[in-house]
């Protein structure tokens, strides 16, 4: 099945500085990667997504890069707010036909403290 | 829109006993999915509905965990009887259809002692 591995655990950066947040999969033929935000005691909430057939998203200061070839996807927060301190975790989906159904499997997570 | 609600959010029992725990998805969404979360990790899925059919529980321990979704709207997870190795936050999560944004509940902290 599906393996994700993501990187750092924890990442610690300065209010203003960008945090990059990495995952590799294992599937190749995975085809659909969200990120999650979970706030202590809140629930996972989806903050941007990506699918295989494109490189590249953008939402404001949130943007998340897909390398199909290496297999591996990432998070990149510009400008960060202490109210961007929170666990993310990265999933990756193969598609819903076949036997996955579309199953998410997540990342360990990544503890992001943003300093003011 | 309501987003998926889940009952009860907190529930403390001690090993051997049984629990329940509710979920409603959000409205038309065909699948429903119910994963447990650990302190310090990804959620893992335990079982995927489509409508009232299971389309995976590899994951589920089926010795002690059981779910289901009689009319294809809301679900009950079960556990019977619980280890302390349950302890951990479940979350549901729905979906309009499989491979598309999944909208998670608040979830339900179960503690066994």
């Amino acid at each position: 099945g599906e393996n994700v591995e993501q990187h750092p655990s924890t990442l610690s950066v300065q209010e203003g500085d960008s945090a990059v947040i990495k995952c590799t999969y294992s599937d190749s033929a995975s085809n659909y990667f969200p990120w999650y935000k979970q706030e202590l005691g809140k629930r996972p909430q989806l903050i941007i997504d990506i699918r295989s057939n494109v490189g590249e998203k953008k939402d404001q200061r949130i943007a998340v890069t897909l390398n199909k070839t290496a297999k591996h996807f990432s998070l990149h927060i510009t400008e960060t707010q202490p109210e961007d301190s929170a666990v993310y975790f990265c999933a990756a989906s193969s598609p819903a036909g076949g036997t996955s159904y579309g199953k998410l499997t997540f990342g360990q997570g990544t503890i992001l403290t943003v300093h003011p | 829109e309501a987003g998926v609600a889940q009952s009860p959010r907190y529930k403390i029992i001690e090993k051997r006993q049984s629990v329940a725990f509710w979920c409603n998805p959000i409205s038309g969404h065909a699948t429903l999915y119910w994963y447990q979360q650990i302190l310090g990790q990804g959620p893992k899925l335990l079982i995927q509905f489509q409508n009232n059919g299971v389309v995976d529980d590899s994951q589920l321990p089926k010795d002690r965990f059981s779910a289901e979704r009689l009319k294809g709207v809301d679900s009950t997870l079960k556990i019977q009887p619980a280890k302390l190795e349950d302890s951990a936050v479940y979350l549901c999560a729905s979906s309009s259809d499989p491979g598309l944004t999944q909208y998670f509940g608040p979830g339900t902290r179960l503690l066994v002692l």
